[in-house]
C-alpha cells in the first residue's frame, strides 16, 4: 500500500493523559498536514510541514499540541493533558507541489486516527 | 463573509437525477480550487481539481466563476454510490503570502433508490 497511513486507528485516552499520533506520508511528498475534524464539520487546519521543517501552525493548536517530523518522512502529534474537548478525529495528509500547476496543493489523506478522552 | 461557504444541504435526490452544489470563496486572489469526497467516518478523498474555468470527468463537472468567485460541482445519472459529503477546497492567501488551503463544511447528498 503506498498511501498514507497513521497509527493508530483509535484511541481512547482518559482526560489528562498524553497520547502520540504517527503519520507516514506518500514516500516521494515534501510536504506533511495536519488537521483534527469533529462530526459534521469540515477538516480543521493545524499544521504543515515542508520536508522537516514546520512552516505554519494554527491559533487551534494550543500549548499542548505538538509536532514534528524529524527526519522529513513520518510525523508524530502528540497531545499533552488530553481534554474531552480533544475528542475527534485527527487526519494527516502529504502532497507533493509542482510550482506552477494547479494540482500544486492536492492532498491525499491518511484514514485518520479517531481520539475518544473520556 | 466566510472564507468557503457551501449550502450543507441535505439533498436528498432519486438515482438518475443531476444534482448541482455551489461553494462561494471570499478571496479573489485564490488560485488553486479542489472538491473532495467524504464518506461517512472516513477520510476525505480527492474527487477533482478545478482548473481555469473547469473541468469534466465522467459524470462529474466542476466549473469556476472567478467574476462571482464561486465554483460548481455538477454530478449527472447520480448512483447510490454518489451518497457523501462533498468538501469544497479553496487555496487561502494570508499575511505574508502564506498559502494553504481552507474547507468548506461541505455538502451531505443522499441519493435514493
Amino acid at each position: 500500500d503506498t498511501g498514507v497511513s497513521q497509527d493508530p486507528r483509535h484511541k481512547i485516552t482518559k482526560r489528562g493523559q498524553n497520547v502520540t499520533f504517527r503519520c507516514d506520508p506518500i514516500s516521494e511528498h515534501n510536504r506533511l498536514y495536519w488537521y483534527r475534524q469533529t462530526l459534521g464539520q469540515g477538516p480543521e487546519f493545524l499544521t504543515y510541514f515542508q520536508n522537516e521543517a514546520q512552516l505554519e501552525k494554527s491559533r487551534l493548536l494550543s500549548d499542548r499540541f505538538s509536532a514534528e517530523r524529524p527526519k522529513g518522512s513520518f510525523s508524530t502529534l502528540e497531545i499533552q493533558r488530553t481534554e474531552q474537548g480533544d475528542s475527534a478525529m485527527y487526519l494527516c495528509a502529504s502532497s507533493h507541489p509542482t510550482s506552477g500547476r494547479a494540482d500544486s496543493y492536492e492532498q491525499y489523506f491518511g484514514p485518520g486516527t479517531r481520539l475518544t478522552v473520556t | 463573509r466566510k472564507e468557503v461557504e457551501q449550502d450543507p444541504g441535505p439533498f436528498n435526490v432519486p438515482e438518475g437525477a443531476t444534482v448541482a452544489f455551489n461553494c462561494t470563496y471570499s478571496n479573489s486572489a485564490s488560485q488553486s480550487f479542489f472538491w473532495y469526497r467524504q464518506d461517512c467516518r472516513k477520510e476525505p478523498k480527492l474527487l477533482m481539481s478545478v482548473y481555469s474555468s473547469g473541468n469534466e470527468d465522467g459524470r462529474f463537472t466542476a466549473q469556476l466563476n472567478r467574476a462571482s468567485q464561486y465554483i460548481s460541482l455538477l454530478i449527472r445519472d447520480s448512483k447510490l454510490s454518489d451518497s457523501a459529503t462533498y468538501l469544497c477546497v479553496v487555496e487561502g492567501v494570508e499575511a505574508g503570502n502564506n498559502r494553504k488551503l481552507i474547507w468548506g463544511l461541505g455538502t451531505s447528498l443522499a441519493v435514493n433508490p
